[in-house]
């Protein structure tokens, strides 16, 4: 069981917007505000796309965006387009002994 | 340019040592502030963090796996290296190594697939 909460999958049409969320507790996200967000298309490694909650590093798109409010953060991806499938992590540092933290993934489809 | 390459064996037989190497370029693990970690990923499962090693030789590493678990330095040959002693075939997935820096996995390598099986 991982330590973030994500939801397993979301769905979306070319165009909409989607958001996924990320809970952790006082002790990783409601603590540090050092969220990640990566991409994994199938068969690829994770990607940074999201750093410190809001960050983009250079060459990701300004269609995704982050946020966080209290122990949750959110990824938003504005208008989804099919080459944004595939599975999507957050991560945070963490007060415990486990530094790091990933959450359990969520799978994206574009319909 | 950043990059990172996972290399060692694809088989292992349980009950065996698992050793990885992580062969990075385009940053140095002198420079304070950075650090290399291993992550790994089940088939069809999430990530999951290993360890990390710092510029200074810090080394911090996954309560669930710290008794079986070492990672250390060379810095002139620009390498980490994992080493997980009485592998399972529960250890078999993709292990990737990564930059950290500001507490994040800047950079990933392309991941080995390891299995572990008799």
């Amino acid at each position: 069981q991982s330590a973030l909460t994500q939801p397993a999958s979301v769905s979306g049409s070319p165009g909409q917007s989607i958001t996924i969320s990320c809970t952790g507790t006082s002790s990783d996200v409601g603590f540090y505000d050092h969220v990640s967000w990566f991409q994994q298309p199938p068969g690829n490694p994770p990607r940074l796309i999201i750093y410190d909650v809001f960050y983009r590093p250079s060459g990701v798109s300004n269609r995704f965006s982050g946020s966080k409010s209290g122990s949750t953060a959110s990824l938003t991806i504005s208008g989804v387009q099919a080459e944004d499938e595939g599975d999507y992590y957050c991560s945070s540092p963490s007060t415990s002994t486990t530094l790091v933290v990933f959450g359990g993934g969520t799978k994206l489809t574009v319909l | 340019q950043i990059t990172l390459k996972e290399s060692g064996p694809t088989l292992v037989r349980p009950t065996q040592t698992l050793t990885l190497t992580c062969t990075f370029s385009g940053f140095s693990l002198s420079t304070s502030g950075v650090g290399v970690g291993w992550i790994r990923q089940p088939p069809g499962k999430a990530l999951e963090w290993l360890g990390l090693i710092y510029w200074d030789g810090d080394d911090r590493y996954n309560p669930s796996q710290k008794s079986r678990i070492t990672i250390t330095k060379d810095t002139s040959k620009d390498q980490v290296v994992l080493i997980m002693t009485n592998v399972d075939p529960v250890d078999t997935g993709t292990y990737y190594c990564a930059q950290r820096r500001s507490n994040r996995f800047d950079t990933w390598g392309q991941g080995t697939l390891v299995t572990v099986s008799s």
